[in-house]
């Protein structure tokens, strides 16, 4: 089944405790992109990679990392969380393209820092 | 730069009744919309895209959209609203020369309440 997942669903961090989500897809795209939800706002894009080893900014991207090492995973590394980080986030990844637009998401993981 | 303002927070529709779910959009090119659905406690699923085809766009679950460049608007309507289709409904534009050109701006969301 195509998909893409991430790990873990929810987590609860205290403040500062450095931590990872990972993200993996099995669909071969070259595009991974990070997003945040938060009420109100829908989702704000993270970071995102157009393909190995190629990753930028989004527009939310103070107190995040990522790194794209295989294709297939786009880790979310939070160095030292803050509470203004508990949100919902998503990952997603498309292909490349012309009009391949559209973007798979992953199920969330649901972040708590207190 | 692209914007989506989706019009209404909360819409609340008796079952069998239609729906309707607006969204207005801001783009300097030709642009890509979309249509994501988020039931509680779940990822997001597409419900539609409308990528310069028809304007009339049909989706998954008897959703559609028409694009209407003159008004600039994406608006979703059901003919017949069903107790699953409550939840979060997100109009979203794809910015192509920003984030690596597949960047999607989503708008703030709609939540849709089905009633008996």
């Amino acid at each position: 089944e195509a998909q893409v997942t991430q790990n873990p669903r929810y987590l609860i961090t205290v403040t500062g405790k450095k931590l990872t989500v990972t993200c993996s897809q099995n669909m071969n795209h070259e595009y991974m992109s990070w997003y945040r939800q938060d009420p109100g706002l829908g989702l704000r894009q993270i970071y995102y990679s157009m393909n190995v080893e190629v990753t930028d900014k989004g527009d939310v991207p103070e107190g995040y990392k990522v790194s794209r090492k295989e294709k297939r995973n786009f880790p979310l590394i939070l160095e030292s969380p803050s509470p203004n980080q508990t949100s919902l986030y998503f990952c997603a990844s498309s292909p490349v393209g012309v009009g391949s637009y559209e973007q798979y998401f992953g199920p969330g993981t649901r972040l708590t820092v207190t | 730069a692209q914007s989506v303002t989706q019009l209404d927070s909360h819409v609340s529709v008796s079952e069998g009744t239609p729906v309707l779910l607006r969204c207005n959009y801001s783009s300097s090119y030709s642009p890509s919309l979309f249509w994501y659905v988020q039931h509680p406690n779940k990822g997001l699923q597409l419900l539609l895209k409308y990528t310069s085809a028809a304007t009339l766009v049909k989706g998954i679950n008897g959703f559609e959209a028409e694009f209407k460049k003159s008004e600039t608007s994406f608006h979703l309507t059901k003919p017949s609203a069903h107790m699953s289709d409550a939840a979060e409904y997100f109009c979203v534009v794809s910015d192509p020369y920003s984030g690596g050109y597949n960047k999607l701006i989503f708008g703030a969301g709609t939540r849709l309440a089905v009633h008996p």
